[in-house]
Order: C-alpha cells, then structure tokens, then sequence
C-alpha cells in the first residue's frame, strides 16, 4: 500500500530564512511518480513539481529545490531566501504506476513572518 | 478564462437535501477527478473518469453520483446529506489518466451540512 508522511503539520519562518520541507514514502512499486503541490490561502492547490522514481536528480527552479533520495525514500523540498507569498500548505503525493490515484500526504502549514 | 472552474464556490445547505457541484475544464483534457478536502486539510480521491468513463471509484457511499456528460464536465450530486459531508470539494483534470499526470485543479467549492 501507498503511503505519504509529511512529519511536519506547521513551520514558521522569518522573511528571507530558508526553509525544508520533509516527505516520506512508501510504495511497493519499482515505477512510481512523486509531486509537490501548493494549496496558498485563497484555496486552489498548485502544481509544484513532478519526478519519476528513475530520475533522482535534484532539481532547482528559483528560490525552489528539491532533493530526491530513492535510499531513504524523501521527497524534500527546500525554499530559499522565503518570501510572505510561499505561506501556504504544501503537499507532497505520491502516485503508482498505471494508477491515476494521486496519494497526498497530510500537508506542511508554512507561514513566513515578515 | 480559468481552466478548472467549478461552481457553486460556496453551498450551506440542510441536513437530508439534494445537492450537485458542477465542474467544466477547458484544458482539452481526457480525464477529471473529484477529491474531498476535510476539516484536517486531508485530501482524498473520490472518483476519476477518462473519456466519460468512469475509472476509479474509491470507498465513497452511494450517495455521491458524478456524471459526465461529456469530456469537459464532470458533475457530482450529492443526495440526502449528513453533517460528515461537510469539507472542500475539488475538482481536477489531466491530460491522461497515467500514473505521473500532472493535475490541474479547481478553486474549491466549500460544502456545509448544517
């Protein structure tokens, strides 16, 4: 069975401190897809990110990274240098070969300070 | 014009009424889904369909019907309900139904069962 872990329930940073995101994950399929999605205040969620598990490079887009380990099964997700906009809940989810069920883990509450 | 527009935004409505949450994409997508966003922020998959068909259809009572009339709408009637179908629902849609699409999702429509 499939199953995401996002430890942290809310963070709290200081305008401009860089921030980490934990997710964790199970799955007994070799081919699975990994995504990070935002859901800011006003609702909608977001598309952040998309990996496939052959594919463990990291990646950076902005202030955005994210760092793939396939041998402690993560899926974290750094912002840099954080900005009041990135407060908002972020999900990592989890989705197996051939299904088109998208797990979500239980989301991260970030809040930046200004 | 929004890609994922889903209406009503907001539905307060009595215990043991009939309701229905209607969504249009117009991405050209095959395939939307219906998700249920609780009061802990946990999202879950209701329904998927791909071409009008239906293609997952998790432990959801029968209450809940989605109907697709065509590729672009995916309505979901909820009948005689309880205070637990109280949440956000979510709509979305994708290009495909594989494992690693990427979803495009609605603004929300919030639900009170009063």
């Amino acid at each position: 069975a499939q199953k995401v872990t996002q430890a942290q329930t809310e963070i709290s940073v200081v305008e401009k401190e860089d921030v980490t995101l934990d997710c964790v994950y199970e799955t007994r399929d070799t081919t699975y897809y990994l995504f990070w999605y935002k859901q800011p205040p006003s609702g909608e969620l977001v598309f952040l990110i998309r990996r496939n598990s052959f594919d463990e490079q990291n990646e950076i887009s902005g202030r955005y990274s994210w760092n793939f380990q396939k041998s402690t099964s993560s899926f974290n997700f750094t912002i840099t240098a954080s900005q009041v906009v990135d407060s908002a809940v972020y999900f990592c989810a989890l989705s197996e070969t051939g299904a088109n069920n998208l797990f979500f883990g239980t989301g991260t509450r970030l809040t930046v300070i200004p | 014009d929004t890609a994922v527009s889903q209406t009503p935004k907001y539905l307060v409505t009595q215990m043991g009424n009939d309701k229905s949450i209607k969504c249009e994409q117009n991405l050209g997508h095959d395939t939307m889904y219906w998700y249920k966003q609780d009061s802990k922020k946990f999202l879950k998959i209701m329904f998927s369909y791909n071409n009008k068909e239906l293609i997952i259809n998790e432990t959801v009572p029968n209450r809940f019907s989605p109907k697709s009339p065509d590729k672009a709408h995916l309505n979901l009637h909820i009948n005689s309900l309880e205070l637990g179908d109280s949440a956000v629902y979510f709509c979305a849609s994708s290009q495909d139904p594989a494992g690693n699409a990427k979803l495009f999702f609605g603004s929300g429509t919030q639900l009170s069962v009063l």
